[in-house]
Parts: structure tokens; C-alpha cells; sequence
């Protein structure tokens, strides 16, 4: 079972607020991703690392921001959240070009 | 751009019958290609990966495999339970940029018993 773990699962929040969802794996695997998944369409790639202070937008456009410090983590900001920020987001690591694993995902309804 | 497509979109079947389903890719550049499972609200769990330089990969009850060249991939499953209901993703990895995957929308699978 793959190592990678994501807080919180469910966020119910209201527009304009601040958000940060967690993205940890034990593995340490040098690559992380950010997708995004609205209801029964495909998952996009919105952020990328390669390694610690390695960033990149995906093919998607988010308004989120990620960080990468440590290699074991990385977070995903929202400043202000609005409705249409309201989606699944799922978060994957992998070595290279080998198996992505994915943590559980986060839920998010803005309000 | 790589495209990614998953047919049938849904599929029902009773119990105990093998299924095929298929994904066909429209950039042959690829690094390898997943299978993956997402159960209702839930993230992915990885099923198969086949390289590039492979033709199929089995585990279990599962089978699948790759034609780089015509750009299309099977998941074969046999005697199908209950269990396996879920919506099946297949994904490539592409050759170039950030390495992600491109996923289809998916075959959502019922299993009846």
C-alpha cells in the first residue's frame, strides 16, 4: 500500500477564505503532482515538482500555489477560495518514470 | 496533445463473466501506460503499469495490454465479482514535459450478483 497521505479529506468552507491542503509520502519520491478531478470528468494535472524548490503549473489553470521545501511534502494553497474552486483534488508521487501512487484525495466545497 | 479514450463508459455484468475493457491514446510517445481503479469519492489505486517496451502485464484476475503503435491498450478481467465494481482509469505517461499522466474519463464497472 502506497505511503502517501492527504489532510483533510472534506473541506466545507466559505468564499474568500484562505486554504491549504496537506500532501505528505513517505516514499521519498522525488516527483509530486496536483490534480484536479470535477465530478465524472478526467483528472488534469494543475502542479508539479521534481524535487525540493521545484515547481511547475500543469496542463490545467489553477489559481492554487504549491510549495516544495522538504521532499516529503507538499502543500496546495488556495488565497481566497471561491465556488468554483469547488472540486476533488488528488495528490500522487512517483520515481521517475515508474508507478504514480495516489493519496486518498480531498474533497472541497466552497459555499 | 495527448487524448485519452475509455470505452464503453459504463458497463454492467453479471457475476462471474470475463470483460474487456479498452483505452486508446492518440500520441505514441509515451512513457508507459496505468490502469487504475477509483471507487465512489475515493483517490486511485494503482492496478497495472505497462512500459513502453512491454506488450502486457498481468496480476491476478487482471490483464493488460499495450499497442504502443496503434495507440490503444485492453484490461482484461476475468470472472468478475462484486468486488470489482468501480470506475477503471487508464493513464499515459507522456515522454516530455512534467512526465504526467493523461487519463481518460473512465469505464464505470458494475458488477451484478
Amino acid at each position: 500500500e502506497a505511503d502517501i497521505y492527504q489532510t483533510p479529506r472534506y473541506l466545507v468552507i466559505g468564499t474568500g477564505k484562505k486554504i491549504t491542503l496537506e500532501c505528505s509520502q513517505t516514499m521519498g519520491h522525488d516527483k509530486m503532482y496536483w490534480y484536479q478531478q470535477d465530478p465524472g470528468m478526467e483528472l488534469h494535472l494543475i502542479h508539479y515538482s521534481y524535487g525540493v524548490n521545484s515547481t511547475e503549473k500543469g496542463d490545467l489553470s489553477s489559481e492554487s500555489t504549491v510549495s516544495r521545501i522538504r521532499t516529503e511534502h507538499f502543500p496546495l494553497t488556495l488565497e481566497s477560495a471561491r465556488p468554483s474552486h469547488t472540486s476533488q483534488y488528488l495528490c500522487a508521487s512517483s520515481v521517475s518514470s515508474y508507478e504514480q501512487y495516489f493519496g486518498p484525495g480531498t474533497r472541497l466545497t466552497v459555499t | 496533445k495527448q487524448e485519452v479514450t475509455q470505452i464503453p463508459a459504463a458497463l454492467s455484468v453479471p457475476e462471474g463473466e470475463n470483460l474487456v475493457l479498452n483505452c486508446s491514446f492518440t500520441d505514441s510517445a509515451i512513457y508507459n501506460l496505468q490502469w487504475f481503479r477509483q471507487d465512489p469519492g475515493k483517490g486511485l489505486t494503482s492496478l497495472l503499469l505497462i512500459q513502453s517496451s512491454q506488450r502486457e502485464q498481468t496480476s491476478g484476475r487482471l490483464n493488460a495490454s499495450l499497442d504502443k503503435s496503434s495507440g490503444r491498450s485492453t484490461l482484461y478481467i476475468a470472472a468478475s465479482q462484486p468486488g470489482d465494481s468501480a470506475t477503471y482509469l487508464c493513464a499515459v505517461e507522456r515522454q516530455t514535459g512534467a512526465n504526467n499522466l493523461f487519463f481518460g474519463t473512465g469505464t464505470r464497472l458494475t458488477v451484478i450478483p
